[in-house]
């Protein structure tokens, strides 16, 4: 069964550094998400994509995130100066395909991100 | 916006209890999706449902979309189901778009 893949599972980067977290959605899914959840907190939206353009964004999702479809099937989220307060868990979604009803979201296995 | 509340926020029960999860929100909505958070963080949706009831294995999902509630049931619970399980619906109410997530409820099942 198709699935939604994301890595790294772990990463570890210092106060002030860029990091890139990779997603590859089901192959042919036509929507996108980003999601986070801060420990012991409930997961929140960050963005959906969806035509190649950020289709809604969350208070959250600032001028340090942005998003890009660099080619097919990759979907990828950029840190640029990260903050203590950006470790959290990172979970990808996409949704929708030709044929098929588009609103069941399908989660990716997160990466956790620890700022040091 | 739609807001979501689940409860209880704890469980524990014994093994082969009868669990229910309730989970209420604001905003009309046409789906509604359960899914599951293991110990290492990772989600897994168990359903998404737009009326009535689905069922999988023990996993039995309920909503009555007039009353803005679902339930999820796990009949003859077993220590591995042990885990967060978290209601989530469309902000913005409908079927589509960013989803809106409850606190969770942390089941632990006991042998």
């Amino acid at each position: 069964e198709p699935e939604v893949t994301q890595t790294p599972s772990h990463q570890v980067t210092q106060m002030g550094q860029e990091v890139i977290l990779r997603c590859v959605p089901i192959s042919n899914h036509l929507y996108f998400y980003w999601y986070r959840q801060i420990l012991g907190q409930k997961v929140e939206f960050l963005v959906s994509f969806y035509n190649n353009e950020i289709s809604e964004k969350s208070e959250i999702f600032d001028d340090q995130f942005s998003v890009e479809r660099p080619d097919g099937s990759n979907f990828t989220l950029k840190i640029r100066s990260t903050k203590l307060e950006d470790s959290a868990m990172y979970f990808c979604a996409s949704s929708g395909g030709e044929g098929r009803t588009y609103n069941e979201q399908f989660f990716g296995p997160g990466t956790r991100l620890t700022v040091l | 916006k739609n807001e979501v509340e689940q409860s209880p926020q704890n469980l524990t029960a014994q093994e082969g209890e009868f669990i229910t999860i309730n989970c209420s929100y604001s905003v009309g909505i046409s789906a509604l999706h359960w899914l599951q958070q293991h110990p290492g963080g990772g989600i897994v949706s168990l359903f998404m449902l737009s009326s009535g009831k689905k069922k999988h294995g023990r996993l039995i999902a309920t909503i009555n979309i007039q009353e803005k509630h679902s339930s999820l049931h796990i009949t003859a619970s077993h220590p591995r189901d042990s885990a967060v399980y978290i209601c989530a619906v469309p902000n913005y109410g409908g079927s589509q778009g960013n989803l809106i997530f409850g606190k969770g409820t942390k089941l632990s099942v006991k042998p």
